[in-house]
């Protein structure tokens, strides 16, 4: 069995200022763990994964994140955020290796908006 | 050229009616398929299709049913609509590993008066 939690359904940041959205998953398995975002009226597009290589994964758009088992997180920064980086973020887990996407469970969400 | 399209991009409709969402993918996909996204953004998973079987029926009611034609086509049909299936339905696609990236189409606004 597999979940996410997603720490605060939304978080205000000032532009410039440090982006930080937390995700916390429980897995049976070592996981594969994804982040997406959502811009308003569009379907979900990957922002980065970690899939048991490095666990300081960047991805586009200056995101990057850290999988820190011991923690089993997977928080999403951004040093500079950006007017464009207001969104819908989510954090997901599949089972890892031997595993499938059928299995992709999806957290909450976090609505981030950026204050000029 | 879009990669996951589904049409209609919005569907407003009466209680009792029955509906039809289509999706296809470009991608060379074995696997797609269908979410629904409810008012609070939650996102889970209805059904899921490799290379034209089913693989996923998360509960769903048996009003929905998927229909794949072929792996770059996964059609949603839903009869007897209810006011609780009102939501945000997007169709996604991807390789059959568990480390695959989902690439999801952009959406459709169900309403149901």
């Amino acid at each position: 069995a597999q979940s996410v939690t997603q720490l605060g359904s939304h978080v205000s940041v000032s532009e410039g200022a440090l982006v930080l959205l937390r995700c916390n998953y429980s897995s049976s398995v070592p996981p594969y763990l994804f982040w997406y975002v959502q811009y308003p009226n569009q379907g979900l597009q990957l922002l980065l994964k970690y899939t048991s290589a490095a666990t300081l994964v960047k991805g586009i758009n200056g995101f990057e994140a850290e999988f820190k088992k011991s923690e089993t997180s997977f928080h999403l920064t951004k040093p500079s955020a950006h007017m464009s980086d207001a969104a819908e973020y989510f954090c997901a887990v599949s089972p890892g290796s031997g595993g499938s996407n059928y299995k992709l469970t999806f957290g909450k969400g976090t609505l981030l908006t950026v204050n000029p | 050229d879009t990669a996951v399209s589904q049409t209609p991009k919005y569907l407003v409709t009466q209680m009792g009616n029955d509906k039809s969402i289509k999706c296809e993918q470009n991608l060379g996909h074995d696997t797609m398929y269908w979410y629904k996204q409810d008012s609070k953004k939650f996102l889970k998973i209805m059904f899921s299709y490799n290379n034209k079987e089913l693989i996923i029926n998360e509960t769903v009611p048996n009003r929905f049913s998927p229909k794949s034609p072929d792996k770059a086509h996964l059609n949603l049909h839903i009869n007897s609509l209810e006011l609780g299936d009102s939501a945000v339905y997007f169709c996604a696609s991807s390789g059959r590993g568990g480390d695959e990236k989902l690439f999801f189409g952009s959406g459709t606004q169900l309403s149901v008066l």
